[in-house]
């Protein structure tokens, strides 16, 4: 069964300051993607990473995929208030069907 | 341009009572996915459907639960005689389900939040 882990689970972050949410999965797949999540909302797509090395950026989050580390990882650059939700990712192995991390809760304080 | 729909957004039901679930696919999309979220965790697959076939239900319990896409109208998730553990976010999501699909995401109705009291 293909596990997701997702660290920290929860990040209270300082407005300008930079940090990463790592995302490891137990099995081999060349398809990852980013949700974010606001509370009581659904899923919005952030990122779909599809092959090793890959590495997207939008605005102050990029995220990279290393599928030989079975890795991924989301970094917030200069973090703002409006960034506070909670951000999953999900690794699919087949047909889109989504194996989630438990989801990374993000707060950003002044 | 809808996206994914869902309805009910709330629903309510006691102990015991059937619960049943809408999903409207994308405009041109002949897949349908639904996945389950219980509160602080991340969402977990149930089914996979395409028009009149469950291609996937590896993810939804084998009692009280069923899914079916017919070839008119909207998907639907039935979960019979609710019990309390039922109450969590269902999402449904879809995709057109041919070419090279993987490039894009998954989209995500807004869900159906089923309590049962």
């Amino acid at each position: 069964e293909l596990k997701v882990e997702q660290n920290p689970l929860f990040l209270s972050m300082q407005e300008g300051k930079n940090y990463t949410i790592y995302c490891n999965y137990s099995t081999t797949s060349d398809r990852l993607y980013w949700y974010r999540q606001d509370p009581g909302k659904s899923l919005e797509s952030l990122f779909v990473l599809l092959s090793n090395g890959a590495v997207k950026q939008e605005g102050r989050l990029m995220a990279s995929l290393d599928t030989k580390a079975r890795l991924s990882t989301l970094h917030i650059t200069a973090a703002v208030h409006d960034l506070s939700a909670t951000y999953f990712c999900a690794v699919d192995t087949n047909d889109y069907k989504l194996s989630f991390g438990a989801g990374t809760t993000v707060t950003v304080r002044a | 341009n809808a996206g994914v729909m869902q309805n009910p957004r709330h629903l309510v039901r006691r102990r015991g009572q059937e619960a049943r679930l809408r999903c409207s696919p994308m405009k041109g999309h002949s897949h349908v996915y639904w996945y389950r979220q219980l509160p602080e965790e991340g969402l977990k697959f149930m089914v996979y459907l395409q028009k009149e076939n469950i291609i996937d239900e590896s993810g939804m319990p084998k009692e009280r639960f069923s899914a079916e896409f017919p070839k008119e109208g909207p998907s639907i998730l039935r979960i019979q005689q609710v019990v309390r553990g039922d109450s969590a976010a269902y999402f449904c999501a879809s995709s057109p389900g041919a070419g090279d699909v993987y490039n894009s995401p998954l989209h995500f109705g807004n869900g159906t939040r089923l309590t049962v009291t």
